[in-house]
């Protein structure tokens, strides 16, 4: 089966940047998407196509694909950014796949 | 702008029978080419893909739940179908109704969109006696 790994948390000061890895197999040979949900909420699309935003995505948010890592950077991190952010892929054998999350605090 | 709203029983016995579904406001659950989906969530872990429905009701599952789960599609009350049979508490979970968009991959001649947007609010079904 195809694993995506993640860090479990990521703590990000006021401001700053945070990166977010993801990382699994030749992820760079797939496009993956990334989501936002904040406690007690559904996930929200954040990122797609490796980089791309949907509408309505701060421009904070962006996105990177190379070798067996993507990454999700927050620019600018900002309280109402604490949430849980999972990675996403799709593989032949385990089709959707999900990163297990990575809970960023901004403290 | 499209809208999905899951409902159903938050509790079901063990053994028996899932059953929830998805009602599509904003949008039209059929379409020239349409796929939908479901994820889940077990309480304080990660996603996992439950199966999706597309045009013509064809429907692909999830290997581990394979055999369980029946998807289907509505049209006269634009809603959408989640049954999962012989349940224990490890189904326990928040259930996601999505649609699967985005460029598409094949496998086999079956199509997966890359992505899922957007999501509804969740329901949090309960296997418990």
């Amino acid at each position: 089966s195809y694993d995506l790994t993640q860090p479990p948390s990521v703590s990000v000061s006021p401001g700053q940047t945070a990166s977010i890895p993801c990382s699994g197999y030749e992820l760079g040979h797939k496009y993956v998407s990334w989501y936002q949900q904040r406690p007690g909420q559904s996930p929200v699309l954040l990122i797609y196509q490796d980089s791309k935003r949907p509408s309505g995505i701060p421009e904070r948010f962006s996105g990177s694909n190379s070798g067996n890592t993507a990454t999700l950077t927050i620019s600018g991190a900002q309280p109402s950014d604490e949430a849980d952010y999972f990675c996403q892929a799709w593989d032949t054998d385990t089709l959707y796949v999900f990163g297990a999350g990575t809970t960023v605090s901004v403290l | 702008q499209l809208q999905l709203q899951e409902s159903g029983p938050g509790l079901v016995t063990p053994s028996e029978t899932l059953s929830l579904t998805c009602t599509v406001s904003d949008g039209s659950v059929i379409s020239s080419t349409y796929f939908w989906g479901w994820i889940r969530q077990p309480p304080g872990k990660g996603l996992q893909w439950i199966g999706n429905v597309y045009s013509g009701g064809n429907t692909y599952y999830n290997p581990s739940l394979k055999g369980r789960v029946t998807i289907s599609v509505d049209t006269s009350k634009n809603l959408i179908s989640l049954k999962l049979t012989s349940v224990t508490a490890a189904d326990t979970a928040v259930y996601f109704c999505v649609r699967p968009t985005g460029n598409t991959d094949y496998h086999d001649s079956i199509p997966y969109p890359n992505y899922f947007d957007p999501w509804g609010q969740g329901t949090l079904v309960t296997v418990s006696s």
